[in-house]
């Protein structure tokens, strides 16, 4: 119930595609799902977040596509740099300040 | 740009041995975080703090780990006998308050505190 399931577990993608990963949740009483990027040896950083009020949210490169009715989620980045090669984890939480589930990471390489 | 800072980067231990592990949070924030993220594997939820005392806790966070904000600034992950399972990265996240706009929803993580117990 309290599990983000996250895929794919690894990510390579050529320089200027789109790098797509998907998230799955099963609790909902979910209602905020952000996105983090983290680089090695760096603490997770937030990248985007959506509530589930919106089908999808937009942030320059970075968008976020949520299906409430599938109970998923997902990051598309357009245009992908080898910059954004990080890790991505996927998240969810309830309202207020719960803590974050997050998912298990998408190591993501982009190759030019 | 205000950001959470942890000390120290890097804490090497002994099975057996005390660790504090310190996490100074952004200044004007009142909720306070631990994760873990063990080599390779997801972030994990430890403990929330809020107005001086725990307000949840996961069940890896057992009698061993304990936290405290003995001042207005600090914010501390003691574990008190460690044990090889611990070695892992630990960071501290700290967030502003609940509600919108969307920037109170956000915990701003640490960059860890890279623990290795041997």
């Amino acid at each position: 119930q309290q599990q983000v399931k996250q895929s794919p577990q690894s990510l390579i993608v050529q320089k200027g595609g789109i790098s797509i990963i998907n998230c799955a949740y099963e609790n909902t009483a979910f209602d905020y799902f952000p996105w983090y990027q983290q680089f090695p040896g760096k603490g997770p950083a937030l990248l985007i977040a959506i509530r589930p009020d919106v089908s999808e949210k937009k942030e320059g490169r970075f968008t976020i596509s949520f299906n409430k009715s599938a109970k998923q989620f997902s990051l598309h980045i357009m245009d992908s740099q080898p910059g954004d090669s990080a890790t991505y984890f996927c998240a969810a939480r309830h309202s207020g300040n719960t803590p974050l589930v997050f998912g298990k990471g998408t190591r993501l390489s982009v190759i030019a | 740009e205000p950001e959470v800072t942890q000390t120290p980067s890097h804490q090497v231990t002994q099975m057996g041995q005390e660790v504090i592990l310190r996490c100074v949070p952004i200044s004007n924030h009142l909720y306070f975080y631990w994760y873990r993220q063990i080599l390779g594997q997801k972030v994990e939820f430890l403990v929330s703090f809020y107005n001086n005392e725990i307000s949840e806790k996961s069940e890896i966070f057992d009698d061993q780990f304990s936290v405290e904000r003995p001042d207005g600034s600090n914010f501390t992950l003691k574990i008190r006998s460690t044990k090889l399972e611990d070695s892992a990265m630990y960071f501290c996240a700290s967030k502003s308050g609940a509600g919108v706009p969307s920037a109170h929803n956000e915990q701003f993580f640490g960059p860890g505190t890279r623990l290795t117990v041997l």
